[in-house]
């Protein structure tokens, strides 16, 4: 198994909702990862865990809260959202610096 | 400075053309380098590694500089399929793990 699943694929969600974005992988990997990407824009960094504990924040704001229940899964439950945080979230896995995979990613959009 | 920059295009070229792309990075401890494709409202896929020795992949060749801190992407005979955001991609190593940053992307549109 060489993906990273995300799910669900596409979220609709109000600015009062409380919801959470999946990730799974089954290669080993033991550094798992979240960007979030604007519309023409690249990929910026989230979260990052290692040996599933939390790595790097880059000053997210706590609306986003990641959770690493192994070192197959890592979630990131949202609340209180606002409309700007629509975009789409992506997650990646990785063994070593060479070898990264991403997930096909969840489409967010806040209403 | 931003720590990855790319010339954002679009580079429109018709099918057949040798097209190169650019890119520059700030940071001298990075450690690895790849090129990533990115088609409309899809994930990022790994196109290749960069390695200072020069490496090919078919039409695809990429080089690193590390002393100027630069890397480049040619793309020999392209086909309409090659249209696509290309994104230049840095890793570094933090005292938290691996850390990429990604260049804006250089946008690709290959006409007939």
């Amino acid at each position: 198994d060489t993906e990273v699943t995300q799910t669900p694929k596409h979220l609709v969600m109000g600015m009062t909702n409380k919801k959470s974005l999946k990730c799974e992988q089954h290669m080993g990997h033991r550094a798992m990862y979240w960007y979030k990407q604007k519309a023409k824009k690249p990929p910026e960094l989230m979260f990052v865990y290692s040996y599933e504990k939390l790595s790097i924040n880059e000053s997210v704001p706590s609306r986003f809260s990641p959770e690493c229940p192994n070192s197959s899964l890592l979630n990131l439950h949202l609340h209180a959202l606002q409309p700007e945080d629509s975009a789409l979230y992506l997650c990646a896995s990785s063994q070593d610096a060479y070898g990264y995979t991403f997930g096909s990613g969840t489409r967010l959009t806040v209403v | 400075r931003k720590e990855v920059e790319q010339d954002p295009g679009p580079f429109n070229v018709p099918e057949g053309a040798t097209v190169a792309f650019n890119c520059t990075y700030s940071n001298s401890a990075s450690q690895s380098f790849f090129w990533y494709r990115q088609d409309c409202r899809k994930e990022p896929k790994l196109l290749m590694s960069v390695y200072s020795s020069g490496n090919e992949d078919g039409r695809f060749t990429a080089q690193l500089n590390r002393a100027s801190q630069y890397i480049s992407l040619l793309i020999r005979d392209s086909k309409l399929s090659d249209s696509a955001t290309y994104l230049c991609v840095v890793n570094g190593v933090t005292g938290g793990g691996n850390k990429l940053t990604f260049g804006t992307g250089t946008q690709l549109k290959v006409e007939l």
